[in-house]
């Protein structure tokens, strides 16, 4: 089993809809991220949470909530969703260090 | 917020060893040199990280001058499975307040 899953890999939404991108670990880390992915710009940070009562707003949060449900979940939300939403969502999971962080398939999401 | 520069894109033949340069220049004297690889539509995967000096593991071997403003990744003997994005990192991937951002990475294809 993977260290870090995401639920759905591949979703196609309307716009205006509400939607929820799920992810989960078991690395027993207490620290989560989640990530955005567009073609030619890398990885851009969207939220990230040090343990279940401490989230914080990544350079891109506009448009996104998320809720850190136990040490082990983290999920991300698009309210109201709008095309330029579509891209590749990546979760992952660090220690306190920090040296190595674990990342999700990715879940594709398609906004129409 | 130390910025790192890589080359967009490399070209090498199977067999050979491909060094991957990214420059660093404000590194401070706290952060640690990460490198990542990711293959399409899959999540980042930690190779390598360091200091100073070299490091070197079953993946690959990272070289880092004195002065620490840049580093060079270099795999041995490239296959066809090495075509990926590999993306270099200064600090943790978070570090207290700190945001640490992935970038456009390096696009290395393997030739046969």
């Amino acid at each position: 089993d993977a260290d870090v899953t995401q639920t759905p890999r591949n979703r196609i939404t309307k716009t205006g809809k509400r939607i929820m991108l799920e992810c989960s670990q078991t690395k027993g880390h207490d620290r989560m991220y989640w990530y955005r992915q567009d073609p030619g710009l890398g990885l851009r940070l969207i939220y990230y949470s040090f343990d279940v009562k401490d989230i914080n707003k990544g350079e891109i949060s506009d448009g996104y909530s998320v809720s850190r449900q136990a040490q082990a979940k983290f999920s991300l939300s698009l309210e109201s969703a709008i095309p330029n939403q579509t891209a590749l969502y990546f979760c992952a999971t660090s220690d306190l260090t920090d040296t190595e962080a674990f990342f999700g398939q990715g879940t594709r999401l398609t906004v129409v | 917020l130390a910025k790192t520069t890589q080359p967009i894109s490399m070209d090498s033949y199977e067999g050979q060893e491909v060094n991957i340069t990214c420059s660093h220049n404000n590194i401070a004297t706290n952060d640690y040199i990460t490198w990542y690889q990711q293959f399409p539509s899959q999540g980042p995967r930690f190779i390598i990280q360091g200091y100073k000096t070299k490091v070197t593991n079953e993946v690959a071997s990272l070289f880092i001058p004195a002065d620490r403003k840049s580093s060079t990744l270099s795999l041995p003997r490239v296959s066809l499975s090495d075509t990926a994005v590999y993306y270099c990192l200064v600090g943790a991937l978070l570090r207290g307040y700190q945001k640490v951002t992935f970038g456009t990475g390096t696009k290395l294809q393997v030739i046969p």
